[in-house]
């Protein structure tokens, strides 16, 4: 079974703050993407990276995937209260149509 | 397109009732996924189907759970008899198998508490 660890669980950050999001396996994806959940809706997506090395850019979130397509990091510059919500990645299987999630991260982002 | 589209958007029971949740994922989507979400082990997979077929139900807690897709355009998960460990946001979601990168789009959720 394809495990991702996500980290960290909690985060709280004050408007205008910095912030970086990881996501690690020891095994390898052929893709992983980073979704967002806010309450009462389900998860949306926000990108989905499938080169190693690969980095997108989504307006203030930067989106790498690792070399090896093991790990992967998400980073928003500048957060703001609309950053509020649960991120979740989710690494895709060389075959198949299944995904593995992370356990997401609960990002407050206060005024 | 709509999206997918999940009912009810909430359900409160009693233990021992028959509960039925419903999805329509979007419309040329070929794989279903049922999800189940709570704050202590977050979003797990509990089955899903290719082509109207259950490829892995490995997810689905116990013998009270099954899931059914009759065709195409919708699929059902039924809990009998429920228990008040059900509670939790279940989720149906669908993508294109064999298509860009395995997307899944996720309904708004049925939120499920039995009491």
């Amino acid at each position: 079974t394809q495990l991702l660890e996500q980290s960290p669980q909690f985060l709280s950050i004050q408007e205008g703050e910095n912030l970086t999001v990881y996501c690690n396996s020891s095994s390898v994806f052929s893709s992983l993407q980073w979704y967002r959940q806010e309450p009462g809706e389900g998860p949306v997506l926000l990108v989905t990276v499938v080169t190693g090395g690969e980095v997108k850019k989504l307006k203030r979130l930067t989106f790498q995937f690792g070399d090896a397509r093991k790990d992967s990091s998400l980073h928003i510059t500048a957060a703001q209260p609309g950053d509020t919500g649960l991120y979740l990645c989710a690494g895709a299987e060389t075959s198949g149509s299944r995904l593995t999630f992370g356990e997401g991260t609960q990002l407050t982002v206060n005024p | 397109d709509a999206g997918v589209i999940q009912s009810p958007r909430h359900e409160v029971t009693e233990m021992g009732q028959e509960v039925t949740l419903r999805c329509k994922p979007i419309s040329g989507h070929n794989s279903l996924f049922w999800y189940r979400q709570t704050m202590m082990r977050g979003l797990e997979l509990l089955i899903y189907f290719n082509n109207n077929v259950p490829i892995d139900d490995s997810g689905m807690p116990e013998d009270r759970f099954s899931a059914k897709m009759p065709n195409a355009s919708f699929s059902t998960l039924k809990i009998q008899p429920s228990e008040p460990r059900d509670s939790a946001v279940y989720f149906c979601a669908s993508s294109s198998y064999g298509g860009a990168k395995n997307i899944q789009y996720f309904g708004a959720g049925t939120r499920l508490s039995v009491l």
